[in-house]
């Protein structure tokens, strides 16, 4: 099965709010990223965490990674109207160079 | 630099007809994906190059599928005979090395009819 698999859920909040999806996988990695996806255009990279990181900030994201657990989560604080997208985690499926995503969380951020 | 480059944008076709996908790295990066997207099955990786040689290409679904990188600067993805289960979104994307941040392309929205 596919490496990085988020939650299945579409998630719709109000402007201001904070947002938190998760994503599982099943296998060793080197890293794991976060992609974000506005409707009809491409992915666009968010952040990287390594392996051996466990918590890192982008301006209002926070990700950490739990590698006993083979887990990430991807909060986005203060959102807004403009976060509205669609979330994406990707692994590195093992290290064998293959860069596999999973099936994406839906986020509405209603203004 | 303009970012990862992708013809064409919108792609109708009949079924049985030939098409070809295009793909226009960024400079200086030397992985490139294929990627699928669906409703019902997300995002597949088809195909990836490293250095221009195809590393792993587990992802193509049938024979019908092919991929090639004749050089650094330029992909195509070919679909012979097309299908209509072959509808979807085409997205190529690069990186510099593995590992690392990739880059996407706006896609290529099929439609076999």
């Amino acid at each position: 099965s596919q490496q990085g698999e988020e939650d299945p859920q579409a998630l719709s909040i109000q402007e201001g709010e904070n947002a938190t999806m998760n994503c599982s996988y099943k296998t060793s990695i080197n890293n794991l990223q976060w992609y974000r996806q506005n409707s009809g255009r491409g992915l666009v990279h968010l952040i990287l965490i390594r392996s051996n990181e466990r918590e890192k900030h982008s301006g209002r994201l926070r990700v950490t990674l739990d590698t006993s657990k083979k887990s990430s989560s991807l909060l986005i604080t203060a959102s807004r109207a403009a976060d509205t997208a669609s979330y994406f985690c990707a692994t590195d499926a093992g290290g064998n160079n293959r860069l596999a995503f999973g099936k994406g969380n839906q986020v509405v951020v209603i203004p | 630099d303009a970012g990862v480059i992708q013809s064409p944008r919108h792609e109708v076709t009949e079924m049985g007809q030939e098409v070809t996908l295009r793909c226009k790295p960024i400079s200086g990066h030397n992985s490139l994906f294929w990627y699928r997207q669906t409703m019902m099955r997300g995002l597949e990786l088809l195909i990836y190059f490293n250095n221009n040689v195809p590393i792993d290409d587990s992802g193509m679904p049938e024979d019908r599928f092919s991929a090639k990188m004749p050089n650094a600067s330029f992909s195509t993805l070919k679909i012979q005979p097309s299908e209509p289960r072959d509808s979807a979104v085409y997205f190529c994307a690069t990186s510099i090395g593995v590992w690392t941040e990739a880059f996407f392309g706006q896609g290529t929205r099929l439609t076999v009819v």
